[in-house]
């Protein structure tokens, strides 16, 4: 059982396009990142969001943290080649859990010119 | 960038044999991990340490083991590899027990 739904797996969408990128749960969650990764590379951290509500943004892309801190999104405005990539939502569960990130399987964008 | 170094990046192996992956960190943080990404799977957490000689499994363990015998090295070992730990091995680190990771280049490994 995945823990966390990323969706769509798939994104291809023209420069310029606007996306939205999804990653849902049914369980709460202490704090939630998103990562992009490269080809042949590992994720690289984006943004980390902790209060349910939060919205935070990047230059054109925009992390909101679900109310219930069960679910996240990434929004992306005029996409770019640039932004092509794997997108991947990682989240915590509590003190117990602290340091042990569960990761969702990832969406794939490209963007072409 | 983070300094963190995985060897080797590439490797190629026969069912049966040992490997070793090393993960090695100039960062001085106390926490590292291991994680396998495989298409489907997303990255998954095998072993993950919270300082020298103290490790724990995570939902991929079985089939691996991990030594972390100074601050710096984390190794993770594949005592007799099958087909099915064919996959991308990243390391990571975070300081204190924070959940912000970062992440070796990884090390791409084949059983075949």
């Amino acid at each position: 059982t995945q823990l966390l739904e990323q969706s769509p797996q798939f994104l291809s969408i023209q420069e310029g396009e606007n996306l939205t990128v999804y990653c849902n749960s049914s369980s709460v969650f202490s704090s939630l990142q998103w990562y992009r990764q490269e080809p042949g590379e590992g994720p690289v951290l984006l943004v980390t969001v902790v209060t349910g509500g939060e919205v935070k943004k990047l230059k054109r892309l925009t992390f909101q943290f679900g109310d219930a801190r069960k679910d996240s999104s990434l929004h992306i405005t005029a996409a770019q080649p640039g932004d092509t990539g794997l997108y991947l939502c990682a989240g915590e569960r509590g003190y117990t859990n602290a340091g042990k990130s569960t990761f969702g399987d990832g969406t794939t964008l490209t963007v072409k010119p | 960038d983070a300094g963190i170094t995985q060897s080797p990046r590439h490797k190629v192996t026969e069912t049966g044999t040992p490997v070793t992956l090393r993960c090695h960190q100039t960062e001085n943080h106390r926490y590292m991990y291991w994680y396998r990404q495989d298409p489907g799977h997303g990255l998954r957490l095998i072993h993950y340490s919270y300082g020298v000689k103290d490790t724990d499994k995570g939902e991929v363990s079985d089939g691996y083991s991990v030594s972390r015998s100074k601050t710096e090295d984390f190794l993770l070992t594949l005592e007799s590899a099958t087909s099915s730990q064919t996959s991308v091995y990243f390391c990571a680190i975070s300081d204190v027990r924070a959940n912000v990771l970062t992440f070796g280049a990884g090390s791409r490994l084949t059983v075949l």
